[in-house]
Formats: C-alpha cells, structure tokens, sequence
C-alpha cells in the first residue's frame, strides 16, 4: 500500500519569498512521484514528475521538487513566489511504474498556498 | 478534442436518485480514470479502462457505482439510490497509455451534492 502525505493544508508566503510545499511518502516499491496543481474552476494539472532519473526535477512555472529516498520525502520549491502561484497543490505517488499495468495516483490531502502582496 | 470534458459540470440530486456523469477524454486517448474528491481531500482513484475494457474497479465503493466506456471513448459513471456521504467532486482524467509513465489530463470535474 503507497499513502502521501502534505504537511500543512494552507501555506502563506509573501510574494517574492521561497515557496516550500512539503510531501511526504510511503511505498513498498520504488514509486513514481507527481506534483499537481488546481486553480479555481480547474481539472488539475501536472507540474512536475520523479520516474527514477534524476532526483531534482524540475517542473512548470519555475518550480522543482528533490526526491530523497532517505527520508521519503519530494518537497515542492519555487524561489519567488508570484501572486499567480496561488493554487491548491497535490502531491501524488503512484507504484506503477516499477510493477507495470496501470493504477490510479494515490493522492495528499492538498496544500492551498496562500501568497501575500 | 483540446482537452478533457465532463458534464454536468453541477449536479444537485436528492436521496435515493440515481445519476450519471460523463467523461470526454482528449480524442486520441487509450486510458481513463476515474476519482472522487471529497471536501478538504485529495482525489481518490476510482477505477479505470484501458480502451473498453475495466481492469481495475478496486476503487469503487460500492456495488452502487458503475463504470462504461462501451466504444473506448466516452465514459459515465453510474451512482445508484444516491446517499449523502456521496457527495463529492468526481474527476475524470485521460492518458495515451496505462502506467505513470504517460501523463494524466484531468477535466474540470463534476460537483455532485446529494441532499
């Protein structure tokens, strides 16, 4: 069984200052890992992905993500933070790139980043 | 089409009612998934068809939910005799193949509220 969890359901930051959302993940198999993000009245869209190459990966909108298998973490980052990064942002984990088929993403509970003028 | 759409995109049903939600998926696309999203959740995974066919329904609730891609294009999903704790965002979202190495495209969602 794979769980995901996000610390933190609302993360305000000043605009200009560091974005950091954070994931945490358990997996019993090497996993895939996928940050998303929804903006109002939106299906949610895919700003990063970790499928085992390199471990800092970098994504849309100027954001990256490290995984460290150390402490199954894959924290989400962007330096400065603009007032349209505000969203609601989900971490996922899915196994099935390592077992093959296809499975549904397992996702966090959310983190809705607030940014503040 | 450009992009994955759902319809209706609000539904507001009473207890007991059946309802259907559809899911257009981008034109080309081989897979479909299904999720709920609870308020305050995350989206949970629901079931998914690889063209026609329904691998995995190990997500469904209940034998209330129902899933058909008859054609390998459009889909619904079926709640039976609707109860409250039904209430949720239902996502649908679309890939070019099975597995986390193809990307998932997620429609707009249809907000259902069962009163």
């Amino acid at each position: 069984a794979q769980s995901v969890t996000q610390l933190g359901s609302h993360v305000s930051v000043s605009e200009g200052a560091l974005v950091l959302l954070r994931c945490n993940y358990s997996s019993s198999v090497p996993p895939y890992l996928f940050w998303y993000v929804q903006y109002p009245n939106q299906g949610l869209q895919l700003l990063l992905k970790y499928t085992s190459a390199a471990t800092l990966v970098k994504g849309i909108n100027g954001f990256e993500a490290e995984f460290k298998k150390s402490e199954t973490s894959f924290h989400l980052t962007k330096p400065s933070a603009h007032m349209s990064d505000a969203a609601e942002y989900f971490c996922a984990v899915s196994d099935s790139g390592s077992g093959g088929g296809a499975d549904g993403l397992t996702f966090g509970k959310g983190t809705h980043l607030i940014i503040q003028p | 089409g450009a992009g994955v759409s759902q319809s209706p995109r609000y539904k507001v049903t009473k207890r007991g009612q059946d309802v259907t939600l559809r899911c257009d998926p981008i034109s080309s696309h081989a897979t479909l998934y299904w999720y709920q999203q609870a308020l305050g959740q995350g989206p949970e995974f629901l079931t998914y068809f690889n063209y026609e066919a329904q691998p995995d329904k190990s997500g469904l609730p209940s034998d209330r939910f129902s899933a058909e891609r008859p054609e390998g294009s459009i889909s619904t999903l079926t709640i039976q005799r609707t109860e409250q704790r039904d209430s949720a965002m239902y996502r649908c979202a679309s890939s070019s193949g099975p597995g986390s190495s193809y990307e998932q495209y997620f429609g707009p969602g249809t907000r259902l509220t069962v009163t």
